[in-house]
């Protein structure tokens, strides 16, 4: 079946740790994305990729790092510079531009 | 730059009841409006899209939604609630990215409670 996987489901973050949430697509897709959900506040996009080893920032973008190294994979690093990092992270997709996007779903971040 | 409005945090009806969850945007050229819908600790699921052409559109669970842009409004509704829609509902507007994709602008939900 054709979808996106995020892993791990549940992630624990100590202080002045970097972690590295994982995002992959089989849908042959061109875009992607990473979008932070906090309660009440709706999804705010961090970073966006549309081809490989190209990416843009997104409207929350300082404290994370991506990369995109195959077309299939979008990993996002949550960096110890992001000071509140307790949120469900949520990876898309979208085959074109205008395209709906489909959501991967999510993985929880924790900080100890 | 473009926004959305989700004036409802939190709705409860009663099962077998009508729904309407009231989304209003802000953009500046024809839209493309979406509507998701996540269950607790879910990935977001869509229901329905509106891109162009006709203004009512149909989507999957028996929801439907009509894009009014005399009042820059994309509404959504269900005849008849059924328990398992509770949940939280975002509308979402996408500005085509140049290069590819869009990006998507969202509401911050609305939360569905259904009593049975």
């Amino acid at each position: 079946d054709g979808g996106i996987t995020q892993s791990p489901k549940y992630l624990f973050r100590k202080e002045g740790q970097n972690v590295t949430l994982s995002c992959e697509q089989n849908l042959n897709h061109d875009a992607m994305y990473w979008y932070r959900q906090d309660p009440g506040q709706g999804l705010r996009l961090i970073y966006y990729s549309q081809i490989v080893n190209d990416f843009q920032k997104g409207d929350i973008a300082e404290g994370y790092s991506v990369s995109r190294e195959k077309k299939e994979s979008f990993p996002l690093t949550v960096t110890s510079a992001q000071k509140n990092p307790t949120a469900f992270y949520l990876c898309a997709s979208t085959r074109g531009r205008g395209e709906t996007q489909y959501f991967g779903p999510g993985t929880r971040l924790l900080v100890l | 730059a473009q926004s959305v409005t989700q004036p409802d945090i939190h709705i409860t009806v009663s099962e077998g009841a009508s729904l309407e969850l009231r989304c209003n945007y802000s953009y500046g050229a024809t839209p493309y409006l979406f509507w998701y819908v996540q269950s607790p600790g879910q990935g977001l699921q869509l229901l329905l899209k509106y891109f162009s052409g006709d203004t009512l559109v149909q989507g999957i669970k028996g929801f439907e939604a009509e894009f009014k842009r005399s009042q820059s409004s994309f509404n959504l509704r269900k005849p008849s609630v059924h328990w398992s829609d509770a949940a939280e509902y975002f509308c979402a507007v996408g500005a085509p990215l140049t290069g590819g994709g869009n990006k998507l602008t969202f509401g911050t939900g609305t939360q569905l409670k259904v009593e049975l």
